[in-house]
């Protein structure tokens, strides 16, 4: 089983959409969990860290539940600037350990 | 600029020869992760340094890798004699060491080998 597994998609959807992508995680020890956004041939930029009580940034909603090691991301309101790979991360164990990245789930907003 | 840099942004090298990347971790970080993406996979850990220590190197290749992060200047990723299967993005990020592990991202160095 990978430690991170995502959906690759692809999700096409037009603007203004509502679209949710899931991941699971296989480490129960991992502590910190985090979605971060990759644009074709750039490097990832965190999104959004993820906790437990679910958190909120303007159109995007993240939830982690750790009984069920799964994590979500809701994104409201497609806009066609959304469209990019989003990738599922996960602390190996607490601390400052190193990440375990998904492939991704790949978004194409269309107009 | 603050962010993480690593150059160069392109490097072209012919098999057997050697390839030096090099990345400065944002202004007062600490911590230097290198990762490897290879082409439609995901980011994979390669290794985790501090100044002057290898914290975690499990991801590393045994042979032909190596990384440094010396007391002055950047931290390098180091490959030698390379083969095809060397080629990808290589991407560094740092983090504070304190708090939540929040790790920030350079631009990457995409290597292609000849």
């Amino acid at each position: 089983r990978k430690e991170v597994e995502q959906d690759p998609g692809p999700f096409n959807v037009p603007e203004g959409a509502t679209v949710a992508f899931n991941c699971t995680y296989s480490n129960s020890a991992s502590q910190s969990f985090f979605w971060y956004r990759q644009d074709c041939r750039k490097e990832p930029k965190l999104l959004m860290s993820v906790y437990s009580s679910g958190n909120e940034d303007g159109r995007f909603t993240a939830q982690l539940n750790r009984a069920s090691q799964y994590i979500s991301l809701l994104i409201r309101d497609s806009k066609l600037s959304d469209s990019a790979t989003y990738l599922c991360v996960v602390n190996r164990n607490s601390g400052n350990t190193p990440l375990v990245f998904g492939k991704g789930t790949r978004l194409s907003v269309i107009a | 600029n603050a962010g993480v840099m690593q150059n160069p942004r392109h490097l072209v090298r012919r098999r057997g020869q050697e390839a030096r990347l090099r990345c400065s971790p944002m202004k007062g970080h600490s911590h230097v992760y290198w990762y490897r993406q290879l082409p439609e996979e995901g980011l994979k850990f390669m290794v985790y340094l501090q100044k002057e220590n290898i914290i975690d190197e499990s991801g590393m290749p045994k042979e032909r890798f190596s990384a440094e992060f010396p007391k002055e200047g950047p931290s390098i990723l180091r490959i030698q004699q390379v083969v095809r299967g060397d080629s990808a993005a290589y991407f560094c990020a740092s983090s504070l060491g304190q708090g939540p592990n929040i790790q920030y991202f350079g631009a990457g160095t995409r290597l292609s080998v000849l």
